[in-house]
């Protein structure tokens, strides 16, 4: 089955402790982009990659770290997490740059992170 | 500062009914403009999804209609259906970025 991973899907933890959510696709896909999702601001873009080792800032990068070392993983680090960080975290990922409705951005199920 | 400005934040309609959500846009460099669907737990999933040459396309009970010069799009749900209850989201993409709008909680009452 065509999917996008994402674990842990729930992480409570507390300030400054490092931590890494992983996402995973196995659809051979090039772009892979992690968002946030917050009450009353939508889905906000935080890193994406083209392709492995190609990886650029989305619209809020601050405090956060990616890596594409592989071509079906791409996991999102917070070197030191705060509480401002709290939020629903939704991997996606796509053949070229998710913007043909024949190839769009298949998201992963979330991972709800709680930064105490 | 919201690329996308997206109305109402929330939705009911009877069964049967047309919602419509509403977005705007300032960045004219936006070329690509998708609709995606949430339900609980769930990730999106993208809907339907128009480009600014074109002004209206439907797929299915979905329309888009696009108003380029008014900067301005919105979803139309014809015949609306309680499965339809959901959060839909707007968003507008230039190269490799998206920005999505804030959302709207629609529930269709049977």
């Amino acid at each position: 089955e065509a999917q996008v991973t994402q674990n842990p899907r729930y992480l409570i933890t507390v300030t400054g402790k490092k931590l890494t959510v992983t996402c995973s696709q196995n659809m051979n896909h090039e772009y892979m982009s992690w968002y946030r999702q917050d009450p009353g601001l939508g889905l906000r873009q935080i890193y994406y990659s083209m392709n492995v080792e190609v990886t650029d800032k989305g619209d809020v990068p601050e405090g956060y770290k990616v890596s594409r070392k592989e071509k079906r993983n791409f996991p999102l680090i917070l070197e030191s997490p705060s509480p401002n960080q709290t939020s629903l975290y939704f991997c996606a990922s796509s053949h070229t740059r998710g913007r043909l409705e024949s190839q769009p951005q298949h998201f992963g199920d979330g991972t709800r992170l709680s930064i105490l | 500062q919201q690329q996308v400005k997206q109305s109402p934040q929330s939705l009911i309609v009877q069964k049967g009914g047309i919602p419509i959500i509403n977005c705007a846009y300032e960045n004219t460099a936006f070329d690509y403009f998708p609709w995606y669907q949430q339900f609980p737990g769930k990730g999106p999933a993208l809907l339907i999804a128009i480009r600014p040459d074109v002004s209206e396309k439907k797929e299915g009970r979905f329309t888009i209609s696009f108003n380029k010069s008014a900067k301005q799009f919105s979803l139309h749900i014809m015949d609306s259906q309680p499965g339809d209850s959901a959060t839909y989201f707007c968003a507008a993409s230039t190269g490799n970025q998206f920005y999505f709008g804030t959302g709207t909680s629609l529930t269709v009452i049977p």
